[in-house]
């Protein structure tokens, strides 16, 4: 049974550039949710895509964009990178419908902003 | 003051000890309540899902939700070397899909 996989594992970039993370949700999942993870800190809710939509949306600015495709896989895109960015991306899957099923987590992109 | 507090340790207990981990939360609607072990360099991995008040076993791990108090604890009976990572808790007040408030995690090392 295929977990939540997400890449790039890593990526380095510069202030002002643009990045695209990619994540495939666990198999028979129709929902991903996006976190971002500061070192020391807990996960913050960035997004949550079901149907190809956003239908719910964290405390973040218009920089952080995603997409859900129709195999349910998603992406996150942010534009403008700044040095605050730097932090672990992770998706989360769950199948929309059942509300006593819990989110399962992939690794996450450790994003570096120089 | 945030929705979720946690203590972020770190917390050293010698190999065999039971392990306490705590979390207080300020929003009476949450319903729903997790907790993951999120080991150096990993994502979270799902421990425990609760929903509303009272005690649940797997195993080693028995998670409590106490909402009178709003507080949930995490016990680890016969704790190993492998228990040693990050411990946070999350809930959510709506359904298990809902976006999720996480602590900020304690840091739990056990020693051989």
């Amino acid at each position: 049974d295929a977990g939540v996989t997400q890449s790039p594992t890593h990526l380095i970039k510069t202030r002002g550039q643009q990045v695209t993370l990619r994540c495939s949700p666990k198999s028979g999942h129709d929902t991903v949710s996006w976190y971002q993870q500061a070192l020391g800190q807990g996960p913050q809710f960035i997004f949550q895509y079901y149907e190809e939509e956003e239908r719910q949306r964290g405390n973040f600015p218009d920089r952080f964009s995603g997409h859900q495709f129709p195999n349910y896989s998603s992406e996150l895109n942010v534009n403008a990178l700044l040095l605050g960015d730097s932090a672990l991306y992770l998706c989360a899957s769950s199948l929309m419908g059942l509300s006593n099923q819990p989110q399962h987590f992939g690794d996450g992109t450790r994003l570096s902003i120089l | 003051q945030k929705e979720v507090e946690q203590d972020p340790g770190p917390l050293s207990v010698p190999e065999g000890a039971i392990v306490s981990l705590n979390c207080t939360y300020s929003n009476s609607a949450f319903q729903y309540f997790m907790w993951y072990r999120q080991y150096s360099r990993k994502g979270p991995e799902l421990l425990m899902y609760t929903y509303s008040s009272g005690n649940k076993e797997d195993g080693r791990f028995t998670a409590q939700v106490d909402k009178s108090s709003k507080y949930i604890s995490l016990f680890i009976r016969d704790s190993q070397p492998s228990d040693s990572a990050t411990y946070l808790c999350a809930m959510t007040p709506t359904s298990g899909t809902y976006k999720y408030i996480f602590g900020t995690g304690t840091r739990l090392k056990v020693l051989a």
